[in-house]
């Protein structure tokens, strides 16, 4: 199946600075990925989806200027997390779905990033 | 608006049992997607089983099966002869033609006895 990458795998950060997560479509074409954030133990909640060469348009709840989602290219998106604080910590995962693939109806996720916020 | 719910928070089976997890929808869509994802420790998603709501066969992957019941809008899965390596948390997830958005249920913590 299709390959979704994430970079990095885990970040630690101080307080009020902000991190930055990149979601790789390593085998496909993604003109649309989406942004998870997974607590411990708990469902995964879209926050965002991210299409390229456009804005995101982001769930309800979810603060657009803390979280921004750039998709520049059909195999890179990025989610900065600004100015993070210890709320923010969490599972951070990404996913894409390959237009182009026979099994077009799967949607393929990344490894998750887990952001640890001091 | 879409909804899945997965009201098993937590599940035990013996080693080569059968298990099935259960998961109700709701969705105005007339046309959607329903999956089954696993979770293990490690965090990453696995891909287990798709049904469309318009497919008249439930779906099978090997040992997976979906038991789709349009009428009652469940989509419970069945895992067959259970594994050790089945030990994990498990998503049901919907996909509306008109959102094009996967949404999750809670998760079911399925755990193996040897």
């Amino acid at each position: 199946g299709a390959v979704v990458s994430q970079h990095p795998s885990w970040v630690i950060c101080k307080s009020g600075t902000s991190v930055k997560i990149e979601c790789r479509s390593l085998d496909f074409q993604a003109t649309t990925m989406f942004w998870y954030r997974q607590f411990p133990k708990q469902s995964l909640m879209l926050m965002a989806t991210s299409n390229e060469g456009s804005k995101a348009t982001y769930e309800q709840g979810v603060e657009k200027d803390k979280f921004l989602i750039n998709h520049a290219s059909l195999t890179l998106s990025t989610l900065t997390v600004t100015s993070a604080h210890p709320e923010d910590s969490s599972f951070y995962i990404c996913s894409a779905r390959d237009r182009g693939s026979p099994t077009y109806n799967e949607q393929f996720f990344g490894p998750g990033t887990r952001l640890t916020v001091l | 608006a879409q909804k899945i719910t997965q009201t098993q928070p937590g599940m035990f089976v013996q080693e080569k049992e059968a298990v099935t997890l259960d998961c109700t929808y709701d969705t105005s869509d007339q046309s959607y997607g329903l999956f089954w994802y696993k979770q293990p420790s490690s965090g990453e998603m696995i891909f287990l089983i798709y049904q469309g709501s318009y497919d008249e066969q439930n779906a099978t992957e090997g040992r997976y099966s979906l038991n789709f019941q349009k009428a009652r809008k469940s989509a419970n899965l069945v895992i067959s002869a259970s594994q050790l390596g089945d030990s994990a948390m498990y998503f049901c997830a919907m996909r509306g033609v008109n959102t094009g958005k996967l949404i999750f249920g809670q998760g079911t913590t399925l755990q193996v006895k040897p």
